[in-house]
């Protein structure tokens, strides 16, 4: 099996910009996440998906972000408009719903300047 | 509310040492799994271990051991023989059993083995 497959790997953008996180799931996992890390904050949850249904959006920041699951094999993190604060690792990771153990993507390093 | 506290913020030692990363957990479930990630420098995440919490046995694998104490709330992990590829952060995290998987992480633990 691939993984979990984030893309792009790095973003560099410009403040203002949209930008788009990539993320597709191990085949067969059925719950998705979408974490952030910062030196500030750690390792923090934004959303979860269960069966490409929303679940607790309530660790996404603002609405600048967005995030959708329009299938079991994709999903979308959106940024806009991008601030430099928002400069940290993002990480998918997926689950087979109970079974306790998430499995994470290589991260997208995104970069506002 | 959840939360993982991992004291230790950075630790070295110098290769072939033993090293003990501490975890220690706060939770009202009942029910809930406990976990140990590491984050090597090309920084991807990579699962160590889970553990439920009915399940208080310690476990080993190779150079790695777990020590999982409900009554301390602690999950602590031991690197026996340390190598410097075991160079990394170290994350232990807590999800709860009923229903979904999200995971409260700690603030991680970096190791340095040094050659």
């Amino acid at each position: 099996d691939a993984g979990v497959i984030q893309s792009p790997r790095h973003e560099v953008t410009e403040m203002g910009q949209e930008v788009t996180l990539r993320c597709k799931p191990i085949s067969g996992h059925n719950s998705l996440f979408w974490y952030r890390q910062t030196m500030m904050r750690g390792l923090e949850l934004l959303i979860y998906f269960n069966n490409n249904v929303p679940i607790d959006d309530s660790g996404m920041p603002e609405d600048r972000f967005s995030a959708k699951m329009p299938n079991a094999s994709f999903s979308t993190l959106k940024i806009q408009p991008s601030e430099p604060r928002d400069s940290a690792v993002y990480f998918c990771a997926s689950s087979r719903r109970d079974s306790g153990e998430a499995f994470f993507g290589q991260g997208t390093r995104l970069t506002v300047v | 509310a959840q939360k993982v506290t991992q004291a230790q913020t950075e630790i070295s030692v110098v290769e072939k040492e033993d090293v003990t990363l501490d975890c220690v957990y706060e939770t009202r479930d009942t029910t809930y799994y406990l976990f140990w990630y590491k984050q090597p420098p090309s920084g991807e995440l990579v699962f160590l271990i889970r553990r439920n919490s009915f399940d208080e046995q310690n476990e080993i694998s190779g150079r790695y051991s777990w020590n999982f104490q409900k009554s301390t709330s602690s999950f602590n992990f031991t690197i026996t023989a340390s190598q410097v590829v075991d160079s990394a952060v170290y994350f232990c995290a807590l999800s709860s059993a009923f229903g979904n998987e999200k995971l409260t992480f700690g603030t991680g633990t970096r190791l340095t083995i040094i050659p």
